[in-house]
């Protein structure tokens, strides 16, 4: 079956830049996203890629996508502590097309 | 983005009774919504998937006599978990995936439910 496996934690300072992996196993996934959970919250939606890219940027974030590898990852640049939280990594899975995730990964930003 | 809101967002309750959990999608229309479990420190687990007007799809190990599910509406699911007991306690979360699209839409995440059965 499908399976995402993420590092459990990654402890960056302020201003630095942060990189989450990711690795997946369904190489038919169309779409693979993050998302950001801060304490006691839901689910943010941060970003996503399509399968067919091999990176894309918005502002902050950088997705890298190698299909090769069936490896994923997040570059947040210039990191704040407002981006400590758990990031997850998701790929869609299932015959409904939900979404199969990662453990998750805990970013501490150290001022 | 699209809004996808849950209610309540926090409840607590003795073992034995049951629990209703509704989850809204505020400005779009959804056609399949579904219920994850999160437990303290762990990843979301797919409980269900609830597709308007039909009967929601269990995962294995799932108890569909336990956790009631009803899709009635383009705009709502509801969760009840029945005679809860405290191995039930953990976080809810509901997500939506818009009427227009297919399989490979974006889903969107509610703010989560955080049970506690004493």
């Amino acid at each position: 079956g499908e399976d995402v496996e993420q590092s459990l934690f990654l402890s960056v300072r302020e201003g630095d830049s942060s990189v989450i992996n990711c690795t997946y196993t369904d190489s038919s996934s169309t779409y693979l996203y993050w998302y950001k959970q801060e304490p006691g919250a839901g689910l943010q939606l941060l970003t996503y890629i399509f399968s067919n890219m091999d990176m894309k940027q918005d502002q902050r974030l950088t997705v890298l996508l190698n299909k090769k590898d069936k490896h994923l990852s997040l570059r947040i640049a210039d990191t704040q502590t407002g981006d400590s939280a758990i990031y997850f990594c998701a790929e869609i899975g299932g015959s409904q097309g939900n979404l199969i995730f990662g453990k998750g990964t805990k970013l501490s930003v150290k001022p | 983005g699209a809004v996808v809101s849950q209610h309540p967002s926090r409840v607590i309750c003795k073992s034995g009774t049951s629990v209703k959990i509704e989850c809204r999608s505020l400005d779009f229309q959804a056609t399949t919504m579904f219920w994850y479990r999160q437990f303290p420190k762990q990843s979301l687990m797919l409980m269900a998937t609830s597709n308007e007007g039909s009967k929601a799809t269990y995962e294995q190990g799932v108890e569909k006599d336990k956790f009631l599910i009803n899709h009635a509406s383009l705009t709502l699911s509801t969760l009840t978990v029945t005679s809860a007991h405290p191995e039930d306690s953990s976080f809810y979360i509901c997500s939506a995936r818009a009427r227009a699209g297919g399989r490979w839409d974006t889903q969107y995440f509610g703010p989560g439910t955080r049970l506690t059965v004493l």
